[in-house]
């Protein structure tokens, strides 16, 4: 069985001040990892993938195959990072379906 | 807007009333996918499509919901006698078949049941 879990439901930080969002998987092949974001009134989007080692927005993530960990880091937050952020997993053989995390809601303040 | 679209928007219905939403990918994205997502949740895969032929159910589409994508379009999501525990977002995603991009899903606004 494949899990995904993000461990804090609410997260708050000031601008300029760095943020991580945690994200510990469990699946027992290579998966894939990602996270969506969603941006007040739009819809679920993708922000990045481990497998393309990018970064977005500033943000990136490292897969943690030891620690089975993937959490999103920014080291200077901006007032429009204030989303909801879902970790998500893809298996190697299961067409691509995604499971997800339950969401951390992202708070910057001014 | 050449995006995922979903329609209804919103749908309020009554318990044991049968309910359909519809889905339309982005033109050619052979793969699509159905969520369902309830409060304070992270969507939940419900079900597969990959061109017309439905590859994926999840244990969680019991046989009240039914979906289609009878010529590799649009789909359906179907459910039947609705229950109050079927109140929750429908998600509608697609999927390109080539390149990197296949592994990106883009989501639709979804469909909000509220069953009364």
């Amino acid at each position: 069985a494949q899990r995904v879990t993000q461990p804090e439901k609410l997260l708050s930080v000031f601008k300029g001040a760095p943020v991580e969002l945690k994200c510990n998987y469990s699946y027992s092949g290579s998966p894939e990892l990602f996270w969506y974001v969603q941006y007040s009134r739009q819809r679920l989007q993708l922000l990045l993938r481990h497998i393309s080692r990018e970064s977005i927005k500033g943000f990136t993530a490292d897969l943690n195959k030891g620690e089975t960990s993937f959490h999103l880091k920014k080291p200077f937050a901006q007032e429009e990072d204030s989303a909801m952020y879902y970790c998500a997993l893809s298996g190697g053989t299961s067409y691509g379906k995604l499971t997800f995390g339950q969401g951390t809601i992202l708070t910057v303040h001014p | 807007d050449t995006g995922v679209s979903q329609n209804p928007r919103h749908k309020i219905t009554k318990r044991g009333q049968n309910v359909t939403f519809r889905c339309d990918p982005i033109s050619e994205h052979n793969r699509l996918y159905w969520y369902r997502q309830t409060l304070g949740q992270g969507p939940e895969f419900l079900t597969y499509f990959q061109n017309e032929a439905q590859l994926e159910k999840s244990r969680l589409l019991s046989d009240r919901f039914s979906a289609e994508r009878p010529k590799g379009s649009f789909s359906t999501l179907e459910i039947q006698r609705t229950e109050q525990g079927d109140s929750a977002m429908y998600l509608c995603a697609s999927s390109p078949p080539k390149g990197q991009s296949r592994y990106e899903q883009y989501f639709g606004p979804g469909t909000r049941l509220t069953v009364t």
